[in-house]
């Protein structure tokens, strides 16, 4: 079974640019969730989608947004990119009827300018 | 507040040196506890899933273990391709759905 894919893994934008990340995850999985990892603040989580609808959100700003298609594939967006989006965005996929443990991706490694 | 913490911060062994990593947590609704193992530049690896107090899973020279307040990742006789981080999360029930909070992280050095 083909593991969780996140593209692009590498992204350098310039500050006040947007960006949009992908994650396809594990097939039958439904449930997809967003972190983003820092060396100062670990792992942080963004937001959880189940059915293409948001389920659950971190404590993040309005900037960062997301999204569930049909086939379960997530996106999520940050738009007027600041210095400190700097971070490994890691997407995560789990089954909903458990066990409950997720999957992670390799992660997106955006750097802001 | 739902809390997840992992002790110590760093820890360095000689390789063959057993020891054991500490994840403490206060939440309400516990669905389970996750091990997950992280390498410089890439996503966690799952490695465990504990759902009630009492209960153990063992893989290679790693077990867990799980009590109502706290979990024990133990190492036994490391080898350095152990080195890694060692990440807890802790799942909880919450509005509409569930949470997953990860404690910080434990930075296991394993020298030969």
């Amino acid at each position: 079974k083909a593991g969780v894919t996140q593209t692009p893994r590498y992204l350098i934008k310039t500050r006040g640019q947007q960006v949009t990340l992908s994650c396809s995850p594990i097939s039958g999985h439904r449930s997809v969730s967003w972190y983003q990892q820092t060396p100062g603040q670990g792992l942080q989580f963004l937001f959880e989608y189940f059915s293409e609808t948001q389920r659950n959100k971190g404590n993040f700003p309005g900037r960062f947004s997301g999204r569930q298609f049909s086939n379960s594939r997530s996106e999520m967006n940050v738009s007027t990119l600041e210095l400190g989006d700097s971070a490994l965005y890691l997407c995560a996929s789990s089954s909903d009827r458990g066990p409950y443990e997720q999957y992670f991706g390799p992660g997106t490694r955006l750097t802001v300018t | 507040e739902d809390q997840v913490t992992q002790s110590p911060e760093a820890l360095r062994l000689q390789e063959g040196e057993s020891s054991s990593l500490n994840c403490s947590y206060t939440v309400s609704g516990l669905r389970g506890l996750f091990w997950y193992r992280q390498d410089p530049g890439k996503g966690p690896e799952f490695l465990f899933t504990l759902y009630s107090a009492g209960e153990e899973k063992e893989k290679e020279r790693l077990k867990a273990t799980l009590t109502k307040k706290e979990s024990f990742l133990h190492i036994t006789a490391p080898k350095p391709e152990d080195s890694a981080t060692y990440l807890c999360a802790v799942q909880a029930s919450w509005t509409g759905g569930f949470k997953t909070i990860f404690g910080a992280g434990t930075r296991l050095f394993v020298k030969a």
